[in-house]
């Protein structure tokens, strides 16, 4: 079964610090991940999306990383700011079948 | 560049009642999807249309939940009758393409949330 999961649930950190979210599926075959990024109250948004070939790529504070062998993806976010606040989606599509989505993680940056 | 309309945002109505739900996607986007979103989970699709066809309804509770996109353009969902466990966020989302089936990205609505008592 195609399956999404992120850990960890939900992260609480001070601003200013880094942190890193994983996501780990079972989604065969691959075509790619992406990360979306929902704040409260709004729909999700791309952050960057992830093909088989890519390892990693930035997008300003956010870099994905993707170990397709291991089937498994991070979303690193450096110098955290307060609007980073927000559910972070992983997001991976599989031919042409429905895209399938995680939980998110749910990161509070406080001050 | 207009995003995704949807309204109503909020939403509350007994069980029983119906409810209908509006969205507006991204002017050229020939692909629409609907996904509930309940709270702590990721999206779950509900339909998906290419123009005015329906591409994907499998998920779509079939007794009591509708959609439709007559012209290819505007779409609605509906719930008749609503029960407790249809509390959720709606989330209207567009693609140029067949996002589901390239790498397209999708573009969401703010979402219509929905509380039935």
């Amino acid at each position: 079964k195609n399956q999404v999961e992120q850990s960890p649930q939900s992260l609480i950190i001070l601003e200013g610090k880094n942190c890193t979210l994983q996501c780990n599926y079972t989604v065969s075959p691959f075509s790619n991940l992406r990360w979306y990024k929902q704040d409260t109250g709004r729909g999700p948004v791309s952050l960057t999306i992830m093909t088989f070939s890519e390892n990693t790529k930035s997008n300003g504070r956010y870099t994905a990383t993707l170990d397709a062998d291991t089937k498994q993806s991070s979303l690193h976010i450096t110098a955290s700011q307060l609007s980073d606040s927000a559910s972070y989606i992983c997001v991976v599509k599989s031919g042409n079948t429905p895209l399938v989505f995680g939980k998110g993680t749910r990161l509070s940056v406080i001050a | 560049e207009a995003g995704v309309a949807q309204s109503p945002r909020y939403k509350i109505i007994e069980k029983r009642q119906s409810v209908a739900f509006w969205c507006n996607p991204i002017s050229g986007h020939a692909t629409l999807y609907w996904y509930q979103q309940i709270l702590g989970q990721g999206p779950k699709l509900l339909i998906q249309f290419q123009n005015n066809g329906v591409v994907d309804d499998s998920q779509l509770p079939k007794d009591r939940f509708s959609a439709e996109r007559l012209k290819g353009v505007d779409s609605t969902l509906k719930i008749q009758p609503a029960k407790l466990e249809d509390s959720a966020v709606y989330l209207c989302a567009s693609s140029f393409a067949g996002g589901q089936g390239n790498t397209g990205e999708l573009f969401f609505g703010e979402g219509s949330r929905l509380t039935v008592l």
